[in-house]
């Protein structure tokens, strides 16, 4: 029930197109929704993040779609570029104040060509 | 805004031996900050949770007195691996949450550890 799982596990793009990462989780004690960027030997870094009375958010070229009754978020990338090659991973957090803790998604890694 | 970084980047040790890393967040206090552990390829583990002022809370097979975990202040908490073996090689990433940041989680940029 803690899980949350990330799919697919590895994506291909070419330049300019969309990429789609999907995640879904069981636990609907789950609040806040967050996604990460990793770029191999870095720490993750923060690219957007939802909670579950909103439907969507954009951040540029990022969008968080949520579907609350599907328990089922994803993250969409337009435009995609080069630089976008990194390991994406998605996260379910539940608590109060700033305890919560994280669970991650399995990752995503993905390849944009130029 | 929302530093947070790790010391030392890269760390290698004889099997045995006691390794320190520290965890710092550099423009924003820090009551709660987490240490993860990563795989090559593989998703990051939550190894513990550290509020300031008070003891670590471990995850379920995470060995408490082989991963000793101290938050000094609101800036700075750090993780000691105790008597190290090859299989505690891997990397390590801690988090930080901001005092009035609700639950976002700032990442440090981790520390590799390789232990011969």
């Amino acid at each position: 029930q803690q899980q949350v799982k990330q799919s697919p596990q590895s994506l291909i793009v070419q330049k300019g197109g969309i990429s789609i990462i999907n995640c879904a989780y069981e636990n609907t004690a789950f609040d806040y929704f967050p996604w990460y960027q990793q770029f191999p030997g870095k720490g993750p870094a923060l690219l957007i993040a939802i909670r579950p009375d909103v439907s969507e958010k954009k951040e540029g070229r990022f969008t968080i779609s949520f579907n609350k009754s599907a328990k089922q978020f994803s993250l969409h990338i337009m435009d995609s570029q080069p630089g976008d090659s990194a390991t994406y991973f998605c996260a379910a957090s539940i608590g109060s104040g700033n305890t919560g803790k994280l669970i991650f998604g399995q990752g995503t890694t993905l390849q944009v060509k130029p | 805004g929302a530093v947070v970084s790790q010391h030392p980047s890269r760390v290698i040790c004889k099997s045995g031996t006691s390794v320190k890393i520290e965890c710092r967040s550099l423009d924003f206090q820090a009551t709660t900050m987490f240490w993860y552990r990563q795989f090559p390829k593989k998703s990051l583990m939550l190894m513990a949770t550290s509020n300031e002022g008070s003891k670590a809370t471990y995850e379920q097979g995470v060995e408490k007195d082989k991963f000793l975990i101290n938050h000094a202040s609101l800036t700075l908490s750090t993780l000691t691996v105790t008597s190290a073996h090859p299989e505690d090689s891997s990397f390590y990433i801690c988090s930080a949450s901001p005092r009035r940041g609700g639950r976002t989680q700032y990442f440090g940029p981790g520390t590799r550890l390789l232990v011969l």
